[in-house]
């Protein structure tokens, strides 16, 4: 069946513009997940939905991130006035939920912030 | 301490080698636990996962899990220069706390 997608793929904007990223997770996944990875850096976790509950978010560097998930299926991260720091791979993850837990990688979109 | 910890490598091997990947965690509550392979510029991809302790195998892969001493591994057989990329551990409690390595990047030379 049909894995995460992501789009774009490919992103290069200006310093202090606004970029939203999409995620389409797989169909069924109850849980999403957005990840960034600097380059040669681990997994940074950014913000976690379930479901309907209220996301966590904690892991969000700043207030110029936010994202939603709508209709607990397509989530969309927004990076506002974006900074030469935030260049990096954005990655999303969705995952079954219920007693399972493994998360399923798209393959990102790599954003250059010059 | 870091919750989760990885040798980042990098680490050689011929091809043909048995590669051993191992990890550290530092929280008992972690009951979950997988491996991920991520070639250069993609998504990692989920390569096995288990919540036991114990072997579990799959092909040419192996996860070992040892939750008395917190240490997981991944064996590879017969390695292939295929198999070179980073491989990330990660566990997690439930759903509650997941948790990834920083990834040890294999090269297997033909």
């Amino acid at each position: 069946g049909a894995g995460v997608s992501q789009s774009p793929s490919n992103k290069v904007t200006e310093k202090g513009k606004d970029v939203e990223l999409r995620c389409d997770p797989i169909s069924g996944h109850t849980a999403l997940y957005w990840y960034r990875q600097s380059l040669g850096q681990g997994l940074e976790f950014l913000i976690y939905f379930q479901g309907n509950s209220a996301p966590d978010k904690s892991g969000l560097p700043s207030d110029r991130f936010s994202a939603e998930r709508t209709g607990g299926s397509v989530s969309t991260l927004t990076i506002q006035r974006t900074q030469q720091e935030d260049s990096a791979v954005y990655l999303c993850a969705s995952s079954p939920g219920g007693q399972s837990y493994e998360q399923y990688f798209g393959p990102g979109t790599r954003l250059t912030v010059t | 301490q870091k919750e989760v910890e990885q040798d980042p490598g990098p680490l050689s091997v011929p091809e043909g080698a048995i590669v051993s990947l191992n990890c550290t965690y530092s929280n008992s509550a972690f009951q979950y636990f997988m491996w991920y392979r991520q070639y250069s510029r993609k998504g990692p991809e989920l390569l096995m996962y288990t919540y036991s302790s114990g072997n579990k195998e799959d092909g040419r892969f192996t996860a070992q899990v040892d939750k008395s001493s917190k240490y997981i591994s991944l064996f590879i057989r017969d390695s292939q220069p295929s198999d070179s990329a980073t491989y990330l551990c990660a566990t997690d409690n439930y759903g509650q706390n997941f948790v990834f390595g920083p990834g040890t990047r294999l090269s297997v030379l033909p």
